[in-house]
């Protein structure tokens, strides 16, 4: 079982839905949860972060995590078609030296 | 405020050879970790310095070595070439060892023939 899980897409929207995008994983202490952006043969970008269960805004980004359920989540509002890219999620653990992905999910925003 | 380089942006080798990829850290920032990410996959952590000394490794075998320069600057070395090396590989620095805020370069893609 890989410790974190993500479907990796295409996921294709119409311009100005709402996105939703998923991760599980299976170690509880994984402490820290990130999402990055990663665009075509480019590194990944960091969006968010968060280390407590609960949701985060930033902008049209929520990130939400629960850890009773192992599941965090990135909420995308009013998607542009410049959020068209490959979104990561990552997590690590509290005194840790590692960020764990996903595999990543492909996103696609058509105007 | 200077961001995370790497150089070169592209290389291509070929099965055996050695090749050495290289790191410069953000502004500030004392840790980098490199991260192998193979077509169509996650990155997958390498190993880490900190302060100029390794901590902590990933799953990858000896072959992979690295080094922390003073100025906290990187390289990531790889011998014996495999064509499965053949990957984006991605130098990520940060302010300490805590993972929450690694922040990553462009990265270096590699080809191996």
């Amino acid at each position: 079982q890989k410790e974190v899980e993500q479907d990796p897409g295409p996921l294709s929207v119409p311009e100005g839905a709402i996105v939703s995008l998923n991760c599980t994983y299976s170690n509880s202490a994984f402490q820290y949860f990130m999402w990055y952006r990663q665009y075509s043969r480019k590194g990944p970008e960091l969006l968010m972060y968060t280390y407590s269960s609960g949701n985060k805004e930033d902008g049209r980004f929520t990130a939400q995590v629960d850890k009773s359920s192992k599941y965090i989540s990135l909420f995308i509002r009013d998607s542009q078609p410049s959020d068209s890219a490959t979104y990561l999620c990552a997590v690590g653990m509290e005194y840790g030296n590692k960020l764990v992905f996903g595999a990543g999910t492909i996103l696609r925003v058509k105007s | 405020e200077t961001g995370v380089t790497q150089s070169p942006t592209h290389l291509i080798k070929t099965r055996g050879q050695q090749v050495t990829l290289r790191c410069s850290s953000q502004s500030g920032h004392n840790t980098v970790s490199w991260y192998q990410q193979a077509l169509g996959q996650g990155p997958q952590f390498i190993f880490q310095y900190y302060r100029e000394e390794e901590n902590g490794r990933g799953n990858f075998p000896p072959r992979f070595s690295g080094l922390q320069f003073p100025n906290y600057s990187s390289e990531l070395n790889v011998n014996a070439l495999e064509l499965d090396d053949s990957a984006l590989y991605l130098c990520a620095s940060s302010t300490g060892r805590e993972p929450e805020t690694q922040y990553f370069g462009p990265g270096t893609r590699l080809l191996v023939l």
